[in-house]
């Protein structure tokens, strides 16, 4: 089990909103850190969609948002299109470690 | 343009070691943490090890601690992984990849390289 908790698995149909949850505890998230959300198609170089703290990087769609409660954080697709298929990751920092951490990824399935 | 390009991975026994490479291009590589990430097969992105811009805060995930050994040469603008000990759990696609930071808690890991595969094995 990953420090930061996401689903497993999410799905959406073309046009449709999707999100997926980032959970984790005082040490990391909770602790206020930075969350990061990267795209990942198995195989090739992960990408940083979201930087907690330097924003969305350069030709990154603005479809994709990201949003923080306490020690929860989410990201959120809007107008999901086929492109869109592959798996999400949050990252963050924890504390405790005094090291990275990644949340166990979510698959997101494009209808 | 900036680019990350990773070698050494290879097929070794366990027990064994070796040493993986990534050149950087494109930045000012003093200035900003680089990180190793993995990723075993079937399973998600692992942290490995980083190591601040400047070569400060070396940090490692507990399953490596003590027998990874992270490292760069400026003058060549290449940071490296020296894995010894090698377990079958150690088999997977490396990553390097470049933070927006150059110190913890870091800024997220805005460039990464294609990966190189290790595979530990008898």
């Amino acid at each position: 089990q990953s420090i930061l908790v996401q689903p497993p698995s999410v799905s959406g149909a073309p046009g449709q909103r999707v999100s997926i949850s980032c959970t984790g505890s005082s040490s990391n998230t909770g602790a206020d850190y930075d969350v990061h959300w990267y795209q990942h198609v198995p195989g090739t170089a992960p990408k940083l969609l979201i930087s907690g703290d330097l924003g969305r990087p350069s030709g990154v769609p603005d479809r994709f948002s990201a949003s923080r409660s306490g020690s929860s954080a989410s990201l959120a697709i809007t107008g999901l299109q086929a492109e869109d298929e592959a798996d999400y990751y949050c990252q963050s920092y924890d504390i405790s470690l005094s090291g990275v951490i990644f949340g166990g990824g979510t698959r997101l399935t494009v209808l | 343009e900036v680019y990350l390009l990773e070698s050494g991975g290879a097929l070794v026994q366990p027990g064994r070691s070796l040493r993986l490479s990534c050149a950087a291009s494109g930045f000012n590589f003093d200035d900003f943490a680089m990180h190793w990430v993995r990723q075993a097969p079937g399973k998600g992105l692992e942290w490995v090890s980083s190591l601040g811009g400047n070569s400060g805060y070396i940090d490692y995930a507990d399953s490596v601690k003590g027998r990874f050994t992270i490292s760069r040469d400026s003058a060549k603008n290449s940071l490296y992984l020296q894995m010894n000990s090698l377990r079958p759990e150690d088999t997977a696609l490396y990553f390097c990849a470049k933070d927006g930071g150059g110190v913890p808690p870091y800024s997220g890991m805005d460039v990464w390289g294609q990966g190189t595969t290790v595979t530990v094995s008898s």
